[in-house]
């Protein structure tokens, strides 16, 4: 079974300055879809960025990068430019690459990220 | 865009009482899943539907049942209803088969306390 770890159950970051936020997982695929999903206070599921395994470039959403190391099973989240707004719960997630099924989500335990003046 | 919509946004109900939790996918997503989410957690898998057939199972109580009906809306049924039943239940809707890698689009969930 897959497993991802979430280490930083909290984390702050100053307005306008860059947070990392890290998650390893544990899997025998290769064949797999890594996803970091914002939860701000309202409890809604927002998707940040996503990542297919077998891509080395690294995915990137405006403010949002990841850092992928296949090799590590590591997929860090950062964040330039921290707006206010970034305050949330991040969950990193798994989901397996197997076609023709439904895969699930499997969630880390995630880390809250608060943003201060 | 249209999102994944889900009702009720609150529900109250009694222990030992029955509830039932309904999902409307985003259109043409053919995979539905649900989520319980208790205060301070992760959420948690609880069952998954793939053109209307269930295709995996988390820790679901056997309380609980849930099916996905023709037009691909989906029902969490509950049944004896527990104090620790009190959470957050999302539902996510995807592509599955060959669009396995698409991600959930999850809805704002419905908030169940048990008294």
């Amino acid at each position: 079974a897959q497993t991802v770890t979430q280490s930083q159950p909290e984390m702050s970051v100053q307005e306008a300055e860059t947070v990392t936020l890290s998650c390893t997982y544990d899997t025998s695929e290769s064949d797999y879809y890594l996803f970091w999903y914002k939860q701000p206070p309202s409890r809604q599921m927002i998707l940040v960025i996503r990542q297919e395994a077998y891509k080395q470039q690294n995915a990137t959403e405006n403010r949002f990068s990841v850092n992928f190391q296949k090799a590590a099973k590591s997929f860090s989240l950062k964040i330039s430019d921290s707006q206010l707004g970034d305050a949330a719960m991040y969950f990193c997630a798994y989901r397996s690459g197997r076609a023709g099924t439904a895969s699930k989500l499997t969630f880390g335990t995630g880390t809250r990220l608060q943003v201060t003046l | 865009a249209a999102g994944v919509i889900q009702s009720p946004r609150h529900l109250i109900k009694e222990k030992r009482e029955t509830a039932t939790l309904k999902c409307y996918p985003i259109p043409r997503h053919d995979t539905v899943y649900w989520y319980q989410q208790g205060p301070g957690q992760d959420p948690q898998f609880l069952i998954s539907f793939y053109e209307k057939m269930q295709s995996d199972k988390g820790s679901i109580p056997d309380r609980f049942s849930a099916q996905q009906f023709s037009d691909y809306h989906s029902e969490l049924n509950m049944s004896s209803l527990e104090l620790g039943d009190s959470a957050l239940y999302f539902c996510a809707s995807s592509l599955g088969g060959f669009g396995v890698g698409s991600p959930l689009h999850f809805g704002n969930g419905t908030r169940l306390t048990v008294t």
